[in-house]
Formats: C-alpha cells, structure tokens, sequence
C-alpha cells in the first residue's frame, strides 16, 4: 500500500489566518481525498482532489474556503483559510489502495492536529 | 443520504476476552466493507475488509462477517490485548466514483 507524509502534525493559529497542508505519496495515485475529523468524531470527506482538475467539493465545503492543490500525482495541499475556532479539528489526506479492477480501502495520513485561538 | 450506524459508541472488555462491533448500512449497492483502527494521535489504518461475494474473513484475532440480506457486517476481536486499545471505524463503499461511508465509531478499552 501506499505511504503518505503529511505536514504539519500539529498546529496552533490565530483566528483569520490560514494553514496549508501537505501531503506527498510515495507513488502515483489519480485521487486524494481530504478528510476532516472533529474532535471525538467520525471522518468527513471534505473534497477529492484529481491531479489537473479542480477539486470536487462536498456539500457544506466550498472552495474558497478550503482550497486544493493539486499540481502532479503525487502531491496535494489542502488550505484551511480565515480561520475560526470552528475550524479546530484533525485534517486527514488519503489514497484509495486499488489495482485496476477492484476498489480497495484507504491509506491515511497521519493527520494534522489545528487549533484556532 | 446513505449512512452506516456502528455500534456500541463505546466498548470495556477485559483482556483476554472477545469484543464485537456491529454496523449497518443503507445503500444496497455497497460492495466493499473496510474497518480500521485509529490510535490516538494517529491516521486510521485498515486493519480487515470483505467484500460482498463474501460472507466472512478471518485474519489472526479478527474476523469480519458480512450478512448482505440484513445489510448487516461485524467486527470481531478474539483475545483482546491492551494494545487493541483504539477507536474502530466501519465504512461501506460501492466504487464508481460514490464516496465511503464510514460509521461514528467505537472506542474500545482493553484493561489489562
């Protein structure tokens, strides 16, 4: 399966900034996607990111708000903009584990820890 | 919308003892059933899956069982060690572009 490295862990931000995450994957993968996962809850897809197109947003996520890179297939960020306290959750990136034929489950990242103040 | 419930939100057992979680989905169409485990400060990560042509999968201390008619999958933990100590997520997917569903997940404790 797939390896991701996502950065940062963690972070503190003030209200009104923004934090940008990253995650690099250790081979090519057509989508990422990007969860979030408020404290003691389950995981929420944010959006799904295909390299050389705009993201696909979920309903109650919009673009400028959480906008997505996604410049080659093995590389994504996610921004969190105009932070709130709201905003305070763990932000996962992930690749589906496919061959061609069959779905498969997700790799993860690490997560990154936000904290809004 | 589609959604999976999981159940218990919660789960104490003693070790050396079973755990079971249960999840129920709507979407008929699914057809592939990961579950994962999520340590603190950590990503989940897939621990067993099933498909749907299957009806149950055993690998070591976990099996999953699959009833497609009830639309109905479990979790099953045999000998727990303190180090089975995480949150479990169930999910339910049919591919073609729709997105996973994952469940609310349970919290287990093994005490030692």
């Amino acid at each position: 399966s797939a390896v991701i490295s996502q950065k940062p862990s963690r972070d503190i931000c003030q209200r009104g900034t923004s934090l940008t995450i990253q995650c690099q994957v250790d081979s090519q993968v057509t989508m990422m996607f990007w969860y979030r996962q408020q404290p003691g809850q389950s995981l929420t897809l944010i959006a799904t990111a295909n390299q050389g197109s705009e993201a696909t947003y979920e309903s109650g996520f919009v673009i400028d708000k959480f906008p997505i890179s996604r410049p080659n297939l093995t590389f994504s960020t996610l921004t969190v903009s105009n932070l709130s306290p709201e905003d305070s959750s763990i932000y996962l990136c992930s690749v589906e584990d496919r061959d061609w034929t069959e779905i498969g489950g997700y790799t993860f990242g690490s997560g990154t820890r936000l904290t809004v103040v | 919308g589609e959604n999976v419930e999981q159940h218990p939100s919660t789960l104490s057992v003693q070790e050396g003892d079973s755990a079971v979680i249960k999840c129920t989905y709507s979407d008929s169409a699914s057809n592939y059933f990961p579950w994962y485990k999520q340590e603190l400060g950590k990503g989940p990560q897939l621990i067993i899956d099933i498909r749907s042509n299957v009806g149950e999968k055993k690998d070591q201390r976990i099996a999953v069982t699959l009833n497609k008619t009830a639309k109905h999958f479990s979790l099953h933990i045999t000998e727990t060690q303190p180090e089975d100590s995480a949150v479990y997520f169930c999910a339910a997917s049919r591919g073609g572009g729709f997105k996973t569903i994952f469940g609310a997940g349970t919290r287990l404790f093994v005490k030692a």
